[in-house]
């Protein structure tokens, strides 16, 4: 089956620091990827959609000059939480679905990342 | 905008019994497309079923059924059979098809408590 895989899986910084979290499809190409935030006890957010070889598309209320998004290649895309605070701390997910957006084919999910800053 | 409600923030069932989730949506879309994710204590997004809007069938996955009603826009999930690894959080989704490029638009989740 088709399997995401989202690195790392938990890291913990200083304030100030920029982090990278990768999110990428192993066995399919991915023209879009999506980039959710999740709260304890609540739902996924959707904070942007990354599409491969042209510009992110930003969710209402989410700066896109804090979260930067790389969507370089069919597989591989990345979010950068640059100088990062303690408010930035939470659990981000990434899925991934195949090329074409008609198409029945699900979002598959990677595993999240746990992000604290202290 | 579309929506996804979910009504019960918390739910229990007895190991072997059955119970339903209830999820409802609005659109002003004709298709779309369902969907119901469990997130277990490890937070991993599993995809437990899914139902295309214009299929009238309603969906089946080994012990997890759902109830699809597209004139009242519902879209409850029903767990038979209850063992201890369904506890988690259920999460209904919604995905369109024009041009939204394919977001899934989650509610609030179910937590499911399942006792032994």
């Amino acid at each position: 089956g088709a399997v995401v895989s989202q690195h790392p899986s938990w890291v913990i910084c200083k304030s100030g620091t920029s982090v990278k979290i990768e999110c990428r499809s192993l066995d399919f190409q991915a023209t879009t990827m999506f980039w959710y935030r999740q709260f304890p006890k609540q739902s996924l957010m959707l904070m942007a959609t990354s599409n491969e070889g042209s510009k992110a598309t930003y969710e209402q209320g989410v700066e896109k000059d804090k979260f930067l998004i790389n969507h370089a290649s069919l597989t591989l895309s990345t979010l950068t939480v640059t100088s990062a605070h303690p408010e930035d701390s939470s659990f981000y997910i990434c899925s991934a679905r195949r090329t074409n957006p008609l198409s029945n084919q699900p979002q598959h999910f990677g595993d999240g990342t746990r992000l604290s800053i202290l | 905008a579309q929506t996804v409600t979910q009504s019960q923030p918390e739910m229990s069932v007895q190991e072997a019994e059955t119970v339903t989730l209830s999820c409802t949506y609005d659109t002003s879309e004709s298709d779309y497309y369902l969907f119901w994710y469990k997130q277990p204590p490890s937070r991993q997004m599993i995809l437990v079923i899914r139902q295309e809007a214009y299929k009238q069938q309603n969906a089946t996955e080994n012990r997890f059924s759902v109830n699809f009603q597209k004139a009242a826009k519902s879209f409850s999930l029903k767990i038979s059979d209850s063992q201890l690894g369904d506890a988690a959080m259920y999460f209904c989704a919604y995905r369109g098809i024009g041009g939204s490029q394919g977001n899934l638009i989650f509610g609030k989740g179910t937590k499911l408590s399942v006792k032994p």
